[in-house]
């Protein structure tokens, strides 16, 4: 299986403030990688998908970046709505598998 | 929009027993993709369990079934074509498969990567005798 390895497991972070999360594979996944955002509760939405690709009706505040083996997560100016455990996932290979997640509260 | 509907938000079953869980899709066709679930023990993170994918003619190739090693001997999959639904069947349930189990769609636009775009509600499952 590949492994996914998200960091920092948790952040602290202010509204309108500049957050970075990374995502690492096990082995190179090309741009076979996608990012979910999941609020206490409810399902995981899909943010960003094929590594860079913003999907439908989500604020261009997130971006993705990353090829192979690394890959990061941006929101350029945190909102109070953002405030969210983040996922990772490759879609490379089965069995898919997901990041530990990244918590993000409000400092 | 396509939607994809759990019934009920919490289920009970023994150990030993068998979870039988169903997702209905509305709203679009159920023909052409992946359909996926995926679970999440509380606190924990995400586990996908499997998928099945059935074609733009409503077939089913048991070869693009599949389903996670770890799971792969207790689970089944299966699709009902005429009530737009896929289900889920987890046999020997014991205490480690208590969570939320999620369905979800699996596709790919344009040759892309495949990303689960839509999702289920979500139903928790208790192991408890």
């Amino acid at each position: 299986d590949i492994q996914m390895t998200q960091s920092p497991s948790s952040l602290s972070a202010s509204v309108g403030d500049r957050v970075t999360i990374t995502c690492r594979a096990s082995q190179s996944i090309s741009n076979y990688l996608n990012w979910y955002q999941q609020k206490s509760g409810t399902a995981p939405k899909l943010l960003i998908f094929a590594a860079s690709s913003l999907h439908s009706g989500v604020p261009s505040r997130f971006s993705g970046r990353g090829s192979g083996t690394d890959f990061t997560l941006t929101i350029s100016s945190l909102q109070p709505e953002d405030f969210a455990t983040y996922y990772c996932q490759q879609s490379y290979i089965n069995p898919r598998t997901f990041g530990h997640g990244t918590k993000v509260e409000i400092k | 929009q396509v939607q994809l509907q759990q019934l009920g938000p919490g289920l009970v079953v023994k150990p030993s027993e068998t979870l039988s869980l169903t997702c209905t899709v509305s709203g679009g066709s159920i023909s052409g993709y992946y359909w996926s679930w995926i679970r999440q023990p509380a606190g924990k993170g995400l586990e996908w369990i499997g998928r099945i994918y059935v074609s733009e003619t409503g077939n089913l190739d048991p070869s693009l079934t599949n389903y996670a090693p770890s799971l792969r001997s207790r689970v089944t999959l299966s699709v009902d074509m005429s009530k737009n639904q896929f289900s889920l069947r987890l046999d020997s349930v014991n205490a480690a498969d208590s969570a939320v189990y999620f369905c979800a769609r699996e596709q790919q636009r344009r040759l892309t990567p495949y990303y689960f775009d839509n999702w289920g509600q979500g139903t928790q499952l208790t192991v408890s005798s």
